[in-house]
């Protein structure tokens, strides 16, 4: 069975700090994709990233960053300098990539974060 | 614009009265589904769909019905045999076999709000 968990609810910080989400997964397959989503007020999940599990290589995209580490079972994501645009929930999400698992997405609890100007 | 739409995005109803949701795609995906979010939590699957007639259970069907008669079309019926149906509901949509190499990657639709009196 697969399970990610993030162990951070709510996470507070004011503007222009950095803010690190922490992201834990379980799983048995060799193959995976690793997600990282963002819910913000209005509801819609909002698609930021996708990482293949051969992939370990870091990527930056602006302001965001994700640390996959294979060894660790870990996939962290950093905003830097915060704005309070930020301010949502963001979820971190597993799945087997085969089409006939049927590409089901298993989430995390979700991180708050809310972002002080 | 090509996208996904869930109507109503407010939805009241009485205790034991079914209602359904809906779910439209324009994005010729393949694949859809239907998760469930409560407040403060993940997202838990309750049904998905690779093909057009064919669906499959996730982890919380239970009380829920859904049928795929279009490849356009996902709707999901809450029946009276859910016990705490008021929650966030969400569609998502994904390419599957027609799509390029991001096939596993899920779009979402704005979310209904479900309430029931």
């Amino acid at each position: 069975a697969q399970k990610v968990t993030q162990a951070q609810t709510e996470i507070s910080v004011v503007e222009k700090e950095d803010v690190t989400l922490d992201c834990v997964y379980e799983t048995r397959d060799t193959t995976y994709y690793l997600f990282w989503y963002k819910q913000p007020p209005s509801g819609e999940l909002v698609f930021l990233i996708r990482r293949n599990s051969f992939d370990e290589q870091n990527e930056i995209s602006g302001r965001y960053s994700w640390n996959f580490q294979k060894s660790t079972s870990s996939f962290n994501f950093t905003i830097t300098a915060s704005q309070v645009v930020d301010s949502a929930v963001y979820f971190c999400a597993l799945s087997a990539p085969q089409w006939a698992a049927g590409n089901k997405l298993t989430f995390g609890g979700g991180t708050r974060v809310l972002v002080k100007p | 614009d090509g996208g996904i739409t869930q109507s109503p995005k407010y939805l009241f109803r009485k205790e034991g009265q079914n209602v359904t949701l809906s779910c439209e795609q324009n994005l010729n995906h393949d694949a859809m589904y239907w998760y469930r979010q409560d407040p403060g939590q993940g997202l838990r699957l309750i049904y998905y769909s690779q093909i057009v007639n064919d669906f499959q259970k996730g982890d919380i069907a239970e009380g829920y019905s859904v049928s795929r008669e279009k490849k356009e079309s996902f709707p999901l019926t809450v029946t009276s045999a859910q016990k705490n149906p008021t929650a966030f509901y969400l569609c998502a949509s994904t390419p599957g076999t027609s799509g390029s190499s991001s096939y596993n990657e899920q779009f979402f639709g704005p979310g209904t709000r479900l309430t029931v009196l």
